[in-house]
């Protein structure tokens, strides 16, 4: 069975700074996706990471894909609090289905 | 915007009644998926189909039914609604290419009281 573990569960950062959330799974797999999520809305798609070695960045987010060591990182620069939310990872495993991660709740303050 | 439409909203029903949400799209995907989520838990997959009349179960399917007899149609029922079924319900569709994202609804606000 496909486990999908994120830390950290919450982070309180301070806007300019950097950090990462750690997404691993269990499985075997090659097809990963980052969401964001905002209070009392639906999922917003950030990346898909489709092999190994797969880097995407978009503004202060940088997500990268390892699939040996099955990790999957998002890295946040300089952080603003227009980043507050909660991150989501999941995983594809090929069996048509996407199976998430707990999500990390991220807030950023001055 | 993959015209994915999650009816209702928001519902408030009482312990024992059956209920149905739906989840219309307009593009034709074949792949569909009802998820729910929990404070703690992420989202959980409960059902999904791959085609019409085609669905199988997911991690949480206990309690729950689904049927698609139309593409653009997947219905997910309580058959009895439970409190432990107060949920927010997410259906999501998967596009198609070597590329392919999973997009989701807006979201259904469940409370069973």
């Amino acid at each position: 069975e496909l486990k999908v573990e994120q830390n950290p569960l919450f982070l309180s950062m301070q806007e300019g700074k950097n950090y990462t959330i750690y997404c691993n799974y269990s499985t075997t797999s090659d097809r990963l996706y980052w969401y964001r999520q905002d209070p009392g809305k639906s999922l917003e798609s950030l990346f898909v990471l489709l092999s190994n070695g797969a880097v995407k960045q978009e503004g202060r987010l940088m997500a990268s894909l390892d699939t040996k060591a099955r990790l999957s990182t998002l890295h946040i620069t300089a952080a603003v609090h227009d980043l507050s939310a909660t991150y989501f990872c999941a995983v594809d495993i090929g069996t048509d289905k996407l199976i998430f991660g707990t999500g990390t709740r991220l807030q950023v303050f001055p | 915007d993959a015209g994915i439409t999650q009816s209702p909203r928001h519902k408030v029903t009482e312990t024992g009644t059956p209920v149905t949400l739906r989840c219309h799209q307009t593009e034709n995907h074949r792949y569909m998926y009802w998820y729910r989520q929990d404070p703690g838990h992420g989202l959980r997959l409960i059902h999904y189909s791959y085609g019409v009349k085609d669905t199988d179960k997911g991690e949480v399917s206990d309690g729950y039914s689904v049927s698609r007899s139309k593409t653009e149609d997947f219905l997910l029922t309580l058959e009895s609604a439970t409190s432990s079924q107060t949920s927010v319900y997410f259906c999501a569709i998967r596009e198609t290419g070597l590329t392919y994202g999973y997009t989701f609804g807006s979201g259904t606000r469940l409370t069973v009281v």
